[in-house]
């Protein structure tokens, strides 16, 4: 197991809701992901964090938005969800080491309806 | 012409057969060529890690790296239908940031 935990693991909500999900790792890894994987696209990446406080953007970054106070924990936030946001969310993380590979949490189901 | 390009699937052969999954890249600036596994309702889960060009085994897997071609194959030795799963190919440039193909299903029938 990578150390990896995210929240929650389902979650269904109405469009315009306010969206938070949970990526925890135990691993002290410097970086950390989130992506989302959609019938006929694959894995896109959102947001990344290489550091406390210090995120960028992904492929696919409009209409999330991401913070990292703490070393263990990264969020992920739909402020006014909609529909084209229903997707299966993962949260990867690596070491800071060298070019070491990314190691993926098991997801969060997200449903907007 | 998508940067990773992976064959759709899905694949389906019998228990023992070799399996072989290929990518397709446009990008040579990738260096870092990984395979990743992911079961249903599960994270994809890191198989093969490889840098540059060559041949890497590991047990039934061994994972090849053409960079003059740009193509990269994972090949699956006596499979099992513990082996059926979706198989995601990825890689990075000197960034880290992964670019993955799509995925291609594969069912192993006992």
């Amino acid at each position: 197991d990578a150390g990896i935990t995210q929240s929650p693991r389902h979650k269904v909500t109405e469009t315009g809701t306010p969206v938070t999900l949970r990526c925890h790792q135990t691993e002290n890894h410097r970086y950390m992901y989130w992506y989302r994987q959609d019938p006929g696209h694959g894995l896109r990446l959102i947001h990344y964090s290489y550091g406390v406080k210090d995120t960028d953007k992904g492929e696919v970054s409009d209409g999330y938005s991401v913070s990292r106070s703490k070393t263990e924990d990264f969020l992920l936030t739909l402020e006014s969800a909609t529909s084209s946001q229903t997707s299966v969310y993962f949260c990867a993380i690596r070491s800071g080491s060298g070019n070491q590979p990314q190691h993926f949490g098991d997801g969060t189901r997200l449903s907007i309806l | 012409q998508k940067e990773v390009e992976q064959d759709p699937g899905p694949l389906s052969v019998p228990e023992g057969a070799i399996v072989s999954l290929n990518c397709t890249y446009s990008n040579s600036a990738f260096q870092y060529f990984m395979w990743y596994r992911q079961y249903s309702r599960k994270g994809p889960e890191l198989l093969m890690y490889t840098y540059s060009s060559g041949n890497k085994e590991d047990g039934r897997f061994t994972a090849q790296v053409d960079k003059s071609s740009k193509y990269i194959s994972l090949f699956i030795r006596d499979s099992q239908p513990s082996d059926s799963a979706t198989y995601l190919c990825a890689m990075s440039a000197i960034d880290s940031k992964l670019t993955f193909g799509k995925g291609i299903t594969l069912s192993v029938r006992p």
